[in-house]
């Protein structure tokens, strides 16, 4: 079955770096977009970045833009979130996902890798 | 970019219909047939229950139902049941290839 398996998250401090990774297995990852998307503690859902299958196109919310890079390894079935100059209120869960491109949803998600900026 | 507005927090009794709404404009909501819902239990990731404003996944139960109106997306619950006691989140295609989420809302059922 579809797996998503996040890692990388932990405790950085403000204006620091950090690299999330997500293994996927179990479907054809390279047929896939995918999606990152956060869910700060006690709050909601934000949607953050997502890669096309190819890696050819990329979108960010506008409060990472800049400063968060997404790319894959089809090779690796893996993608990432290289995440720059870090903020507090980037303190979040970390979700990897399936992102359906035509109908614009979320159809499998991870467990989630905590970020603490602080 | 905008939140979708939803109410905070909804209940209901054991076999009653809820229903949980999504508040947009016309730029995300009311824009693109591109809602989706997503049910999110304690310590637990996301699960798409509507796409496309009211299609079900497979292995979602019927009980579940999207619809539109305008600029308001509604999920709708009947026959309420223990286990969909949780948090539910709305989700709309904003254009330019973005995404925005609705605050969520805390369905507790009686």
């Amino acid at each position: 079955q579809v797996q998503l398996v996040e890692s990388g998250g932990g405790l950085v401090k403000p204006g620091g770096s950090l690299k999330l990774s997500c293994a996927a297995s179990g479907f054809t990852f390279s047929d896939y977009y995918m999606s990152w998307i956060r869910q700060t503690p006690g709050k909601g859902l934000e949607w953050v970045s997502f890669i096309s299958s190819s890696s050819s196109y990329t979108n960010y919310a506008d409060s990472v833009k800049g400063r968060f890079t997404i790319s894959r390894d089809n090779a690796k079935n893996s993608l990432y979130l290289q995440m720059n100059t870090l903020r507090a209120d980037d303190t979040a869960v970390y979700y990897c996902a399936t992102y359906r491109y035509p109908q614009k949803d979320f159809d499998y998600w991870g467990q989630g890798t905590l970020v603490t900026v602080s | 970019q905008s939140v979708l507005t939803q109410p905070a927090s909804v209940s209901g009794s054991p076999g009653q219909s809820i229903t949980i709404s999504c508040t947009g404009s016309s730029s995300d909501v009311g824009g693109y047939n591109l809602v989706s819902w997503y049910q999110q239990h304690p310590g637990k990731a996301p699960q798409l229950m509507i796409y496309e404003v009211s299609k079900r996944p497979s292995g979602v139960s019927n009980r579940f139902s999207g619809s539109k109106s305008g600029n308001t997306a509604s999920l709708t619950i009947s026959g309420l049941q223990a286990e969909d006691e949780a948090d539910y989140y709305c989700c709309s295609y904003v254009g330019s290839s973005i995404l925005v989420f609705g605050g969520g809302t805390k369905l507790t059922v009686l």
